[in-house]
């Protein structure tokens, strides 16, 4: 069946600082590949997306690109704020069910001033 | 607000009580989702709608869990005889279309001791 893999948490950094949070999936066909936030006491938030392969989706200077020949959608930012400390979630659609959301387990980030 | 809105945002309910949490979804959009999210987890899809069509609920985990969509805009999510195990958020999200981004809700935090 579908899933997502995400690197575990939490992701301490400073700020300023380079931010990876590496995601892969496993996936028949063409899924849509998410990314949502989740910040202290609010609810998801969509973050960025990609629907098809080399596609980069980016957002508020977050990037990630849809790389089908490794299986991969890695969150990317070149200079981190407090403001993103957050937990990310990556997430797909399949290509053939109801549109339901396929979450990973969700990377935690603190980024300290 | 054009959110998505959930009620209530917190519930306590004792072992074996039965609960009813209510999503109202974006004015206008088709498709209406239930996740079940555990602490430190992503969410886990329940069940989903298309207006008053419950076309997939294979997420939902026991014959315990109902859910209703029956004018096709507010939905309900009943849990008989609740459990411990059923403690968890219970997040509701909305797309215009299957295949659309969706919004989500706040959530409901439902305590079961």
């Amino acid at each position: 069946g579908n899933s997502v893999t995400q690197m575990e948490g939490p992701v301490t950094l400073s700020e300023e600082a380079f931010l990876t949070i590496n995601c892969t999936y496993t996936a028949t066909g063409y899924p849509s590949l998410f990314w949502y936030v989740q910040y202290p006491g609010e609810g998801l938030q969509l973050l960025l997306k990609a629907t098809k392969a080399d596609d980069k989706g980016s957002n508020k200077g977050f990037e990630a690109t849809y790389r089908k020949e490794t299986t991969s959608f890695h969150l990317e930012k070149g200079s981190v704020q407090v403001s993103d400390s957050a937990v990310y979630f990556c997430a797909l659609i399949g290509s053939s069910n109801t549109g339901k959301l396929i979450f990973g387990q969700g990377t935690t980030l603190q980024v300290k001033p | 607000g054009a959110g998505v809105s959930q009620s209530p945002r917190y519930k306590v309910a004792k072992r074996g009580q039965d609960v009813a949490l209510r999503c109202d979804p974006i004015s206008g959009h088709v498709s209406l989702f239930w996740y079940q999210q555990a602490l430190g987890q992503g969410p886990e899809f329940l069940t989903y709608f298309q207006n008053e069509a419950q076309l997939d609920k294979s997420g939902l985990p026991s014959d315990r869990f109902f859910a209703e969509r029956p004018e096709g805009s507010v939905s309900t999510l009943k849990i008989q005889r609740t459990q411990q195990e059923d403690s968890a958020v219970y997040l509701c999200a909305s797309s215009l279309v299957r295949g659309e981004t969706q919004y989500f809700g706040p959530g409901t935090r439902l305590l079961v001791l």
